[in-house]
């Protein structure tokens, strides 16, 4: 069965960088995209970006661009988001999932299960 | 502010259905057949309700539905029981620029 397996949580201080990696398993990855997705404490959801699994390109959210790269490594079946110049505002739960197609507009049908990333002095 | 709006809150009895409405633009919901849902328990992660405006994923139950008119999309879910209770999201793509947008969520309450 597919599943997203997400690295563990993090803290950080403002104005570090956080990677959080998503392994993948259960079907073949280069078919399909991967979008991340984050939640701040009692809010709602916010897409960050997608990455095509299959050739690399990406689409990032306006209010991230310069800050956040998303990456694959196929020969490992994982997708890397990482976030530099982390505010407060950045503390969430961030998840990986994958798309029903290899395009950006495409839903989400398999979730990891999330990495809280804590920014706090 | 999110870019979709949707109801803060929804309820209803057992039984019961329910509709969650998602208003957006022309330039997101209305122009693109690309409307999703997600129902979200508390501390889990998001699980995909419906894809492109009505479509059903397997393993979901047929009392989950989508439509759209216009620039707004509607989720009904019918024959409520209480493991419905959750938070519900709508998500649209949005074209080149904004690529894709949530709604604020909406909390559904089983009474």
């Amino acid at each position: 069965q597919v599943q997203l397996v997400q690295s563990g949580a993090e803290v950080k201080k403002p104005g570090a960088s956080v990677k959080v990696s998503c392994k993948a398993s259960g079907y073949t990855f280069t078919s399909y995209g991967i979008s991340w997705v984050r939640q701040a404490p009692g809010q709602g959801l916010e897409w960050m970006g997608w990455i095509s699994a299959y050739n690399g390109n990406t689409n990032y959210a306006q209010k991230l661009q310069g800050r956040v790269t998303m990456t694959t490594d196929t020969s490992t079946s994982t997708a890397y988001m990482e976030l530099r110049s982390l505010r407060s505002d950045d503390t969430a739960v961030y998840y990986c999932a994958r798309s029903l197609s290899d395009i950006v507009g495409s839903s989400w049908d398999s979730w990891g299960q999330g990495t809280l990333v804590t920014v706090s002095s | 502010q999110s870019a979709l709006t949707q109801p803060a809150s929804v309820s209803g009895s057992p039984g019961q259905s329910i509709t969650i409405s998602c208003t957006g633009t022309s330039s997101d919901v209305g122009s693109y057949n690309l409307v999703s849902w997600y129902q979200q328990h508390p501390g889990k992660a998001p699980k995909l309700m419906i894809y492109e405006v009505s479509k059903r994923p397997s393993g979901v139950s047929n009392r989950f539905s989508g439509s759209k008119s216009g620039n707004t999309a509607s989720l009904t879910i019918s024959g409520l029981q209480a493991e419905d209770e959750a938070d519900y999201y709508c998500c649209s793509y949005a074209g080149s620029s904004s690529h894709v947008v949530f709604g604020g969520g909406t909390k559904l309450t089983v009474l």
